[in-house]
């Protein structure tokens, strides 16, 4: 039940395409969900992060879409470019403070 | 406002031997959670300092331990190293009873045990 899984493993994406990666959970407990931009050899940077009383957040490129009744997630990356190649990580803890249950990771590449 | 930092940024040590990783919360946080990180794989929570005490374990054994100080600083020790514990070891802080009580990660201690 702690589990959160991550699809897919890996993606490559045109320069200006979207980028999608979706995540599901089992834990009903879990009410914020962050995503995380890792860049080799560094730590993971918080990307943008929802709670389950909101169906969709959006800052700039990036678009979190939430379904609780589903359990999924998903990250949308709008006019993806080079520089968005990374490991992205999407994560659920109950109260953002607390244990972080992460997803396998991403592995996208924007192609020029 | 500073960041999370952490030293060293690399170690090497060899099976049996015992590491010390050292970790700064950013400003104004009072809670430093630490996670392994295997290569190609995701964070894996091992335990969580608040108020210098251990609040929240992960599936880890008693070998890890940490401590936490009054400015909110942490340590993490790994005792009779073994090979599996190569990885990449994250800090991570954050404000517990704040709005945004997201976590924050420093860039990491990369073990290496040979």
């Amino acid at each position: 039940q702690q589990q959160v899984k991550q699809s897919p493993q890996s993606l490559i994406v045109q320069k200006g395409g979207i980028s999608i990666i979706n995540c599901a959970y089992e834990n009903t407990a879990f009410d914020y969900f962050p995503w995380y931009q890792q860049f080799p050899g560094k730590g993971p940077a918080l990307l943008i992060a929802i709670r389950p009383d909101v169906s969709e957040k959006k800052e700039g490129r990036f678009t979190i879409s939430f379904n609780k009744s589903a359990k999924q997630f998903s990250l949308h990356i709008m006019d993806s470019q080079p520089g968005d190649s990374a490991t992205y990580f999407c994560a659920a803890s109950i109260g953002g403070f607390q244990k972080l249950v992460f997803g396998t990771g991403t592995r996208l590449l924007v192609s020029p | 406002e500073t960041g999370v930092t952490q030293s060293p940024t690399h170690l090497i040590k060899t099976r049996g031997q015992q590491v010390t990783l050292r970790c700064s919360s950013q400003s104004g946080h009072n809670t430093v959670s630490w996670y392994q990180q295997a290569l190609g794989q995701g964070p894996q929570f091992i335990f969580q300092y608040y108020r210098e005490e251990e609040n929240g374990r992960g599936n880890f054994p008693p070998r890890f331990s940490g401590l936490q100080f009054p400015n909110y600083s942490s340590e993490l020790n790994v005792n009779a190293l073994e090979l599996d514990d190569s990885a990449l070891y994250l800090c991570a802080s954050s404000r517990e009873g704040a709005l945004t009580d997201t976590q924050y990660f420093g860039p990491g201690t990369r073990l290496t045990v040979l």
